[in-house]
């Protein structure tokens, strides 16, 4: 099945400092890849949707200069969170569609990256 | 708009069976989904419902869908303390152009051996 691959799963960083999280589609092409937030005990709430070779699209709220995403190839998409903040602690996951195997809009996650700010 | 919600916690004994109940606002849906999250691990697919059906059964696990109330169900048969974990529901909209999926705010499901 699809298996998609998200590095790294934690990171503590000092406040300031810039953190990218990378989420790979192992045995698909993605042409869409999905970035989630999650603060603990809640859920997860969509950030943006990265486009391969295309701006990302951004949800009402998040800040695009802040969290950078880039969607360079069909099998990999990144998001670096910029100049970070102990506020910008969470868990992150990001998500695709194997768009060829797929009617039923069935998004693959990986595994989540948390990241920890000092 | 968009808006998705379940309960937030379930607790059973081992070997009941649990059912964990979402509602959702949109009646353009076109599919419904349930994902599992264990701690500090990312979203396991269990199923998904097409809108157009009412019931899906996939070995342990059976989902009701009424559409006219907008009420999405999960069954787990015999319930194991493994099946310890947050269920998500999460729904697909037709013609948003976004095709990401809404979550709901997750179901803590608890198994007491």
């Amino acid at each position: 099945g699809a298996v998609v691959s998200q590095h790294p799963s934690w990171v503590i960083c000092k406040s300031g400092t810039s953190v990218k999280i990378e989420c790979r589609s192992l045995d698909f092409q993605a042409t869409t890849m999905f970035w989630y937030r999650q603060f603990p005990k809640q859920s997860l709430m969509l950030m943006a949707t990265s486009n391969e070779g295309s701006k990302a699209t951004y949800e009402q709220g998040v800040e695009k200069d802040k969290f950078l995403i880039n969607h360079a190839s069909l099998t990999l998409s990144t998001l670096t969170v910029t100049s970070a903040h102990p506020e910008d602690s969470s868990f992150y996951i990001c998500s695709a569609r194997d768009g060829q195997a797929n009617g039923a809009n069935v998004l693959t996650f990986g595994a989540g990256s948390r990241l920890t700010v000092l | 708009g968009e808006d998705v919600e379940q309960s937030l916690f379930l607790s059973v004994r081992e070997g009941d069976s649990s059912v964990i109940n979402c509602t959702y606002t949109d009646s353009s849906s076109t599919y419904l989904y349930w994902y599992k999250q264990e701690p500090g691990a990312g979203l396991q697919l269990l199923t998904y419902i097409f809108s157009n059906m009412d019931m899906k059964q996939d070995q342990r696990l059976t989902v009701l869908l009424n559409k006219k109330d907008k009420h999405l169900s999960l069954r787990i048969a015999d319930t194991q303390t493994g099946d310890s974990a947050i269920y998500f529901c999460a729904e697909s909209i037709r013609d948003t152009g976004r095709r990401a999926l809404t979550f709901g705010s997750g179901t803590r499901l608890q198994v007491q051996p």
